[in-house]
């Protein structure tokens, strides 16, 4: 199975503020990577697919970086509404797994 | 639109089984695959498995290999998930979500929460 090495595993950051979270895979998985924002509560949202591709209705402050066994995903500028948790995903091989998430905290 | 509605809450005593549904409307069920997530609470995401609706094939994580079982029912547009010899780590929210091209989740279940407890 493909592990996947997500860190921070928490961030304390402030609005406006630009956060970066990263994804190591234990093996090269071309661009095969999914991020995914889930709020307390709720089912998880997909915000970038194939490692840099936009979701339709993302926010533009969102993007996704990178390849083989280096992924990354930047808020620009981050807004009240952002602070979440989120989970990388490879797509490259089943069992199709996850990073163990980035709990994003207001500072 | 795309919509993926679960069954109710269940609870179960250790060692019993069972079975959660997934009901998909909004677009061709037969063409997507539907994946299952479980999230045991205050920890990660857990990836499954997932099926294909037309022909039925089935791919489930090692860790479920033997306990999970995947199926579809085409003519009501509905998975269903049925895990086995239950434990109280299996206590979690189960998620099934649609696959678009397969690896990538698009839209997800609002999640059925399944308790083990003697």
């Amino acid at each position: 199975d493909i592990q996947m090495t997500q860190s921070p595993s928490s961030l304390s950051a402030s609005v406006g503020d630009r956060v970066t979270i990263t994804c190591r895979p234990s093996q090269s998985i071309s661009n095969s990577v999914n991020w995914y924002q889930q709020k307390p509560g709720k089912a998880p949202k997909l915000l970038i697919y194939a490692a840099s591709s936009f979701r339709s209705g993302v926010p533009s402050r969102f993007s996704g970086s990178g390849s083989g066994t280096d992924f990354a995903l930047t808020i620009s500028s981050l807004q009240p509404e952002d602070f979440a948790t989120y989970y990388c995903q490879q797509g490259y091989s089943t069992p199709y797994t996850f990073g163990q998430g980035t709990k994003l905290e207001i500072k | 639109q795309v919509q993926l509605v679960q069954s109710g809450a269940e609870v179960k005593k250790p060692g019993a089984s069972v079975k959660l549904s997934c009901k998909a409307s909004g677009y061709t069920f037969s063409t997507y695959y539907i994946h299952w997530v479980r999230q045991a609470p205050g920890q990660g995401l857990e990836w499954m498995g997932i099926i294909y609706p037309s022909g039925g094939s089935t791919s489930y994580a090692q860790k479920f290999k033997g306990r999970v079982s995947i199926t579809t029912d085409t003519s009501t547009s509905t998975v269903h998930m049925e895990l086995s010899s239950l434990r109280s780590e299996d206590t979690a929210v189960y998620y099934c979500a649609r696959g678009d091209g397969g690896n990538t989740i698009d839209y997800w279940g609002q999640g059925t929460l399944v308790t083990v407890s003697s």
